[in-house]
């Protein structure tokens, strides 16, 4: 079984500052990590994804993800960020190849972004 | 594609009354997942179906709810009898075998229990 846990539940920001969104996940087999943000009244979207190769994934929007296996972590980042990046965002782990099925979701970070 | 598609968006009823909410997966997905989420408990996977068999319920709540998926296209959450402390944002959401895992999530529909 698998279990993630995002260690901030609300992370406040000035606008064109720095933030880090962090995840931490615990799994017996390897696994795919993604995160997905949600913006106030719709669904969650994917943001990014790790699946295999490069262990420093990318958005279209700014966003950055590292897989760091041996801390078992998966951390967000983004060097500036802006209003519209207001969102809860949600860190969620499956385990790879054929065995994935249900995605196993983190408790969620508010991010909110100050003027 | 149309994406998942969740109808109604909204849904007010009275307590004790039957709720059924509707899903349309992306085409060609073989995984489908119920969530609800509330400020109080945040996320919680209700139960998912794979090539439309229920593969896990453990997350349903209690007997008031129920799920089916009778054919690849079409799925519904039921609840009955509803009650207050059900009220909610209902998402489902789908997946497919060459997606790795990713879940594509409808707009969810909003219930309110009055």
């Amino acid at each position: 079984a698998q279990s993630v846990t995002q260690l901030d539940s609300q992370v406040p920001v000035f606008e064109e500052a720095p933030v880090e969104l962090r995840c931490n996940y615990s799994s017996s087999v390897s696994v795919y990590l993604f995160w997905y943000v949600q913006y106030p009244n719709q669904g969650l979207q994917l943001l990014l994804k790790y699946l295999s190769g490069s262990t420093l994934v990318e958005s279209i929007n700014g966003f950055e993800a590292e897989f760091n296996k041996s801390q078992t972590s998966f951390h967000l980042r983004k060097p500036s960020v802006h209003i519209s990046d207001t969102a809860e965002y949600f860190c969620a782990v499956t385990p790879d190849g054929t065995s994935y099925g249900k995605l196993t979701f983190g408790q969620g970070t508010i991010l909110t972004v100050h003027p | 594609d149309a994406g998942v598609i969740q109808s109604p968006r909204h849904e007010v009823t009275e307590m004790g009354q039957e709720v059924t909410l509707r899903c349309k997966p992306i085409s060609g997905h073989d995984y489908l997942f119920w969530y609800r989420q509330t400020m109080m408990r945040g996320l919680e996977l209700l139960i998912y179906f794979n090539n439309n068999v229920p593969i896990d319920d453990s997350g349903m709540p209690e007997d008031r709810f129920s799920a089916k998926m009778p054919n690849a296209s079409f799925s519904t959450l039921k609840i009955q009898p509803s009650e207050p402390r059900d009220s909610a944002v209902y998402f489902c959401a789908s997946s497919g075998l060459l997606g790795r895992g990713e879940q594509y999530f409808g707009p969810g529909t909003r219930l309110t229990v009055t």
